[in-house]
């Protein structure tokens, strides 16, 4: 079975301010890993995945995530945070067999302050 | 391409009602998977389509639940005998078929709420 846990259901920073959210996964296999990111009233948009390529992984917006296998973890940092980035986001795990079913985390919601 | 688009964006029904949800994906993608978020959660599988065939379900796809893409191509979920337990943000998602880190592209979703 997989799972995933993200640590902090709010986290604040000010603007400019190192971006870290934290995400750790369960799974009994080779994981695919995924940070999502939703806007109010919006769906949810793809900002990285981590697939065995390579640990560190770059995204969209100045975002980027390191695949720690030791510590099961793939925490999402952006060193400097815009007001923009205020969002709730999605640690997520998927498996390599059926239909590549996704589990999300919980989410931890960004406020960016001033 | 505009993406995976769902209808209604909202809807409000009293417990006990039927209601159904439409999604069309991206055109081309042979993948469509529904999940419901609830207040405070992460989105939550419910179920996913293969061209028209539904190829798994999630136990909390109770028997009040009942999903469809005839064709392969636009999906319905139906929800009869509502409850208040319901009430979710209700999303699909498409995908192409082949590599299992293929993105999911969601749509905005379906906001039921059960009085």
């Amino acid at each position: 079975a997989q799972s995933v846990t993200q640590l902090g259901s709010h986290v604040s920073v000010s603007e400019g301010a190192l971006v870290l959210l934290r995400c750790n996964y369960s799974s009994s296999v080779p994981p695919y890993l995924f940070w999502y990111v939703q806007y109010p009233n919006q769906g949810l948009q793809l900002l990285l995945k981590y697939t065995s390529a390579a640990t560190l992984v770059k995204g969209i917006n100045g975002f980027e995530a390191e695949f720690k296998k030791s510590e099961t973890s793939f925490h999402l940092t952006k060193p400097s945070a815009h007001m923009s980035d205020a969002a709730e986001y999605f640690c997520a795990v998927r498996g390599n067999t059926g239909g590549f079913k996704t589990i999300f985390g919980a989410g931890t919601r960004l406020f960016v302050k001033a | 391409d505009t993406g995976v688009s769902q209808d209604p964006r909202h809807k409000i029904t009293k417990r006990g009602q039927n209601v159904t949800f439409r999604c069309d994906p991206i055109s081309e993608h042979n993948r469509l998977y529904w999940y419901r978020q609830t207040l405070g959660q992460g989105p939550e599988f419910l179920t996913y389509f293969q061209n028209e065939a539904q190829l798994e379900k999630s136990r909390l796809l109770s028997d009040r639940f009942s999903a469809e893409r005839p064709k392969g191509s636009f999906s319905t979920l139906e929800i009869q005998r509502t409850e208040q337990g319901d009430s979710a943000m209700y999303l699909c998602a498409s995908s192409p078929t082949g590599q299992v880190d293929n993105e999911q592209f969601f749509g905005p979703g379906t906001r039921l709420t059960v009085l």
